[in-house]
């Protein structure tokens, strides 16, 4: 059974600075690796999808990559500022199931 | 109205109560799931819908029962919750079930208070 883990828990960063979240996966068997961004009490917004073949996306601040072999995705962000504030969470796709982490609240200070 | 949109979105109901949460995908989509979120847990994958027939149930108690009339639609029925059932209900859809690229594309949710 899938298992999906984020690191940090929560973390908080002045504005400005780049950042990396992590998510790591137990089943190394997945067709792609998805990053949302959920904001308090709403539903989620896809970031980036990453197929099982790619090893890299990038959408403006935002780059995600996918090492499948040590069961690995990051999110990188640069140049934080006080909108990107939200909880990111990775998902980890099987055939049509996704398995999600817990999330990474992120808080960036003005 | 563009992209999925659920209804209600706050619904607060008694134990014994029957209700029905709504979602509707504009996306022209073939496959639409609901999954549960609750505090401090991962989201859960409830069900999933390809072309109006269901293909997972994960192990979801009966009191939970969905409804897929078109492939543009998709209900959840709610009888005799429990407390436990409190939770943000969140329906999502693809273009196709499967392997694959299929992005998931996520309704704002249904939060959902049984009292």
């Amino acid at each position: 059974k899938q298992e999906v883990t984020q690191i940090p828990a929560a973390l908080s960063v002045p504005e400005g600075e780049n950042l990396v979240l992590n998510c790591s996966f137990t089943d190394s068997a997945i067709y792609n690796l998805q990053w949302f961004r959920q904001d308090p009490g709403k539903g989620l917004t896809s970031l980036l999808l990453i197929q099982s073949s790619q090893r890299e996306q990038t959408s403006g601040r935002l780059n995600a990559s996918l090492d499948k072999s040590s069961g690995r995705s990051t999110l990188y962000i640069a140049a934080s500022q006080p909108g990107d504030s939200a909880t990111y969470l990775c998902s980890g796709a099987g055939s049509y199931q996704l398995t999600f982490g817990k999330g990474t609240k992120l808080s960036v200070i003005p | 109205e563009t992209g999925v949109t659920q209804t209600p979105r706050h619904l607060v109901m008694g134990m014994t109560n029957k209700k029905s949460l709504k979602c509707e995908q504009h996306l022209g989509h073939n496959a639409m799931y609901w999954y549960k979120q609750s505090a401090k847990k991962p989201l859960e994958l409830m069900f999933v819908y390809s072309l109006e027939e269901r293909v997972e149930n994960n192990s979801v108690p009966s009191r939970f029962s969905p409804e897929c009339p078109n492939s543009s639609h998709l209900f959840l029925h709610l009888h005799t919750l429990q407390p436990e059932d409190s939770a943000l209900y969140l329906c999502a859809s693809s273009q196709e079930l499967g392997q694959g690229p299929y992005e998931q594309y996520f309704g704002p949710g249904t939060r959902l208070t049984v009292t």
